[in-house]
């Protein structure tokens, strides 16, 4: 069964960056492409960007487009997020989620909660 | 970006009632690539509705997709109480977005 483990909560200073993992098993790693999805507290979801993990070509939200990079081990089947320069806005649970391909998320992550705080 | 406005923000309804979700596209989406996801607290968004009108695996005939163009609709037939949650439209068009949600919630 398709499973998208992602490391533990984090707790950072205004300023620093974070890197979030996401451990794929249960399909063919390179045949999807994973997003990063983000939700702050009592607020909705938002779509950060993507990796194809065939090639590793990306596409980012403009929103986060110079603070964020997404990579991907195919050798393990991990994706990565990193997010740089944080703020306390960006205090919000990071989700990986596997794409369909045609147009939809068909599994998530559990959530990795990032708290940016001094 | 493509914005997806979704209405109303809070929907009271009691079991058994019939809900009637709307999500409105700021231009033109493929029917192909307007999804449905319901979250509950503390959990992941799980996947309802894919290519406007058709139901994942697994999700009860209750739930249906409908619309094309800039509108869609979700619509539970009959409320269970399970179903009370957060329901979110995406699209996919040049990048990926999600409407504001929906709360559906126990009058």
């Amino acid at each position: 069964q398709v499973q998208l483990v992602q490391s533990g909560s984090e707790l950072k200073k205004p300023g620093a960056s974070v890197k979030v993992s996401c451990k794929a098993s249960g399909y063919i790693f390179t045949s999807h492409a994973m997003n990063w999805v983000r939700q702050a507290p009592g607020q909705g979801l938002e779509w950060m960007g993507w990796i194809n993990a065939g090639n590793g070509n990306t596409k980012y939200s403009q929103k986060f487009q110079d603070r964020v990079t997404i990579t991907r081990d195919t050798s393990a089947s991990i994706a990565y997020m990193e997010l740089s320069s944080l703020t306390s806005e960006d205090t919000a649970v990071y989700y990986c989620a596997r794409w369909r391909g045609t147009g939809w998320i068909d599994y998530w992550g559990q959530g990795t909660l990032v708290t940016v705080s001094s | 970006e493509i914005v997806l406005t979704q209405s109303p923000g809070t929907l009271s309804l009691s079991p058994g009632e019939r809900a009637t979700l709307s999500c409105r596209a700021g231009q033109s989406v493929s029917s192909s690539y307007l999804a449905w996801y319901q979250q509950k607290p503390g959990q992941a968004p799980r996947l309802l509705i894919y290519g406007a009108s058709s139901r994942a695996t697994g999700i009860p005939d209750r739930f249906s997709g409908s619309g094309s163009g800039t509108d869609f609709t979700l619509t539970i037939s009959r409320l269970e109480p399970e179903d009370f949650a957060v329901y979110y439209c995406q699209q996919y068009g040049s990048s990926l977005s999600f409407g504001g949600g929906t709360k559906v919630e126990i009058k």
